[in-house]
């Protein structure tokens, strides 16, 4: 089966640009989650899609990230304006089953730079 | 809360040696323990999991992982390193009372030399 996969895989923006990251699931994989990594920390969650309703983004860090997961598919997380600390890596997952119990699937990420 | 530590940043050892990686965890309710690693430019790559049962629990790749309560602890271990397994270790724990997030730790470097 096809993996997650996330677009682009690096972006460099300056500070005030728009991003959107696109991460496709797996087929089937209902349960959808959005995890960030900054340099050298923790991977911090962000939130998690069930089909297209959000199960849960009490880690989103604030007003300027908006993920979106319209007919269930493909997500998208955009940030506007981008901000320096929001540089990162951004790591979307799936699952078959939620509640995390399942393991989760991850993509490869996507490396963004804010100047 | 939830939270996960991974005391070392990296630890290394010799190709054909025993290798522990460290992990303690603190979580209110029963813990789910996971271990993922993550090679060069790609994602995390499910490893094994602790929910119930022997407190032993064996993954992929020849690791495997004891689940010490009074410690609480999940350290990863395999008894015979090989180059190849070289990459960044993530130890994850969820509470497993009701639905809550799965919390990541900062990740342990494991370099192994020939």
């Amino acid at each position: 089966e096809a993996g997650v996969t996330q677009f682009p895989s690096h972006s460099v923006i300056e500070k005030g640009q728009t991003v959107t990251l696109r991460c496709d699931p797996i087929s089937g994989h209902d349960n959808l989650y959005w995890y960030r990594r900054v340099m050298g920390k923790e991977i911090k969650f962000l939130l998690h899609f069930v089909k297209e309703s959000k199960q849960d983004e009490s880690g989103m860090p604030n007003n300027r990230f908006l993920a979106e997961r319209t007919g269930g598919t493909y997500s998208t997380l955009k940030v506007q304006p981008a901000e320096l600390e929001d540089s990162g890596v951004y790591f979307c997952a799936s699952s078959l089953q939620g509640a995390f119990n399942s393991p989760l699937h991850f993509g490869n990420g996507t490396r963004l730079t804010v100047t | 809360a939830q939270s996960v530590a991974q005391p070392e940043d990296q630890v290394n050892v010799a190709e054909g040696n025993p290798l522990t990686v460290k992990c303690t965890y603190s979580v209110s309710g029963n813990p789910y323990l996971f271990w993922y690693v993550q090679y060069p430019n790609r994602g995390l790559q499910f490893l094994l999991k602790y929910i119930t049962g022997d407190n032993l629990v064996k993954g992929s790749y020849g690791f495997e992982a004891e689940f010490n309560k009074s410690q609480t602890s999940f350290h990863l271990k395999k008894p015979s390193a090989l180059v190849s397994d070289s990459a960044l270790y993530f130890c994850a724990v969820r509470d497993g009372r009701g639905y809550s997030t799965l919390t990541f730790g900062k990740g342990t470097m494991l370099l192994v030399s020939p």
